[in-house]
């Protein structure tokens, strides 16, 4: 799985929008993005993902750049209960296999009153 | 639908003893995964099991192991343990077979070791 980078910490508004980005410029073809976040003491929990087109659900939008190399998550109005540390994965993904997620050091999202 | 249990929430082992975790997914998966996190390593990979197999391994020593029963459950041991074992230890369910690896995670056991 290719590497990702994220920055260690962010702040943000709560009521404003929360952009979160990754990079990922060793990414293959046929690696997903996973975005996960992980409120304190919980297990992580799953966000999106995307391959290539932007993706967007009831909690959060993803947008890749056209050439993979990065990729950003929004929460369009955050609340204090989105402070969390939240995890870009790039992960090989194909049906049937490779259950281990490569977790890096995440950033740590601190949405304030 | 239930969520993904982790059995016991709280554990307190000293060095040398052993320790077995207990995880049922959600209903309908059949695939289990199991994570350690600690401060200083994060999260990582130890190993995932489906039907009852062992799919796929992380670079922990023999000390790890575990197991699949028939209804998914899981279970995963520690036998001989260190102080350096102390760790959130997390299991995560999903489908088997899908092109996605949507996973979903319990609340962890917290185990102590002294």
């Amino acid at each position: 799985d290719a590497k990702t980078t994220q920055p260690t910490s962010m702040d943000c508004a709560e009521g404003r929008a929360a952009n979160l980005p990754c990079n990922h410029s060793t990414i293959s073809g046929n690696e997903y993005v996973y975005w996960y976040r992980q409120i304190h003491s919980q297990g992580p929990q799953y966000i999106i993902h995307g391959l290539k087109n932007n993706e967007t659900n009831e909690m959060a939008s993803l947008i890749i750049t056209e050439d993979r190399k990065s990729s950003t998550l929004i929460l369009p109005h955050a609340t204090l209960r989105d402070t969390a540390v939240y995890y870009c994965i790039a992960h090989l993904t194909y049906g049937g296999s490779q259950g281990n997620l490569i977790f890096g050091k995440g950033t740590k999202l601190s949405v304030k009153p | 639908k239930a969520g993904v249990t982790q059995t016991p929430r709280y554990l307190i082992k000293t060095r040398g003893q052993q320790v077995t975790l207990s995880c049922s997914p959600i209903s309908g998966h059949r695939s289990v995964s199991w994570y350690q996190q600690t401060p200083g390593q994060g999260l990582q990979f130890l190993f995932e099991y489906f039907s009852e197999t062992q799919r796929n391994k992380g670079n922990f020593p023999g000390r790890f192991s575990g197991r699949q029963f028939s209804n998914s459950r899981s279970e995963m041991n520690v036998s001989t343990l260190e102080l350096g074992d102390s760790a959130l230890y997390l299991c995560a369910s999903r489908f088997w077979g899908t092109p996605y690896n949507e996973q979903f995670f319990g609340p962890g056991t917290r185990l102590t070791v002294l």
